[in-house]
């Protein structure tokens, strides 16, 4: 399968606890894009990375989150002091200029 | 602001019906609207944009400016239409991101 991987694919930890997951887009898409789902809800936007550079950040995004795209290729968030309000589902998308928008799979979190 | 949004979130039809999906949309300017589906267990996928007018799966969509409207319609609705489908908008370029409305559950039984 050649799509937007990610992992894990889903994820169950503690109130506090960190958590990191994984997006490798299509290999030629230089635009990379994080969307959060909750149940009920479509998808909200996170984050984008035009090769390595975070163009623009939600203010969905706390200090808690934080992600990276070093070198332009696989792309990372992290959720620090994880609480029950970030369970969701966390999307990635990529694609290239104004290409259609490809989705992984999605990470599931669920925190207890 | 720009907001998507899909007034129903279910929608049960006989095999063979007619189906429209609604969406409406605020934004000011002109945005480019999309369908994205996805069936069961699998990831979200793009349906069809506006500026393509094409005719998807025999999905089609049209853009009513006035309205502000883009709403989702197939003449007769086949068993494995059956998904959650997604309105979404961005504002037209390269660096512009997707605003999605809540979706719809389309469920065609036979």
């Amino acid at each position: 399968d050649t799509g937007v991987s990610q992992n894990p694919r889903h994820k169950i930890t503690k109130r506090g606890q960190n958590v990191t997951f994984r997006c490798d887009p299509i290999s030629e898409h230089n635009r990379l894009y994080w969307y959060r789902q909750t149940l009920g809800q479509g998808p909200e936007f996170l984050t984008y990375f035009q090769n390595e550079a975070q163009l623009e950040k939600s203010r969905l995004l706390s200090d808690r989150f934080s992600a990276e795209r070093p070198k332009g290729s696989f792309s990372t968030l992290e959720i620090q002091r994880t609480e029950q309000g970030d369970s969701a589902m966390y999307l990635c998308a990529s694609r290239v200029s104004t290409g259609e928008l490809f989705f992984g799979e999605g990470s599931r979190l669920t925190v207890l | 602001a720009q907001r998507v949004t899909q007034p129903e979130k279910l929608l049960s039809v006989f095999k063979g019906a007619p189906v429209e999906l609604k969406c409406n949309y605020s934004y000011s300017g002109s945005p480019e609207l999309f369908w994205y589906v996805q069936y069961s267990r699998q990831r979200l996928q793009l349906l069809l944009r506006h500026i393509s007018r094409e005719s998807i799966k025999g999905f089609t969509a049209d853009l009513n400016k006035g309205e502000t409207s883009f709403h989702l319609k197939k003449p007769f609705a086949q068993e494995e239409d059956s998904a959650m489908y997604y309105c979404a908008l961005s504002r037209p370029g390269a660096n512009s991101k997707l605003t999605f409305g809540k979706g719809i559950t389309l469920s065609v039984r036979p």
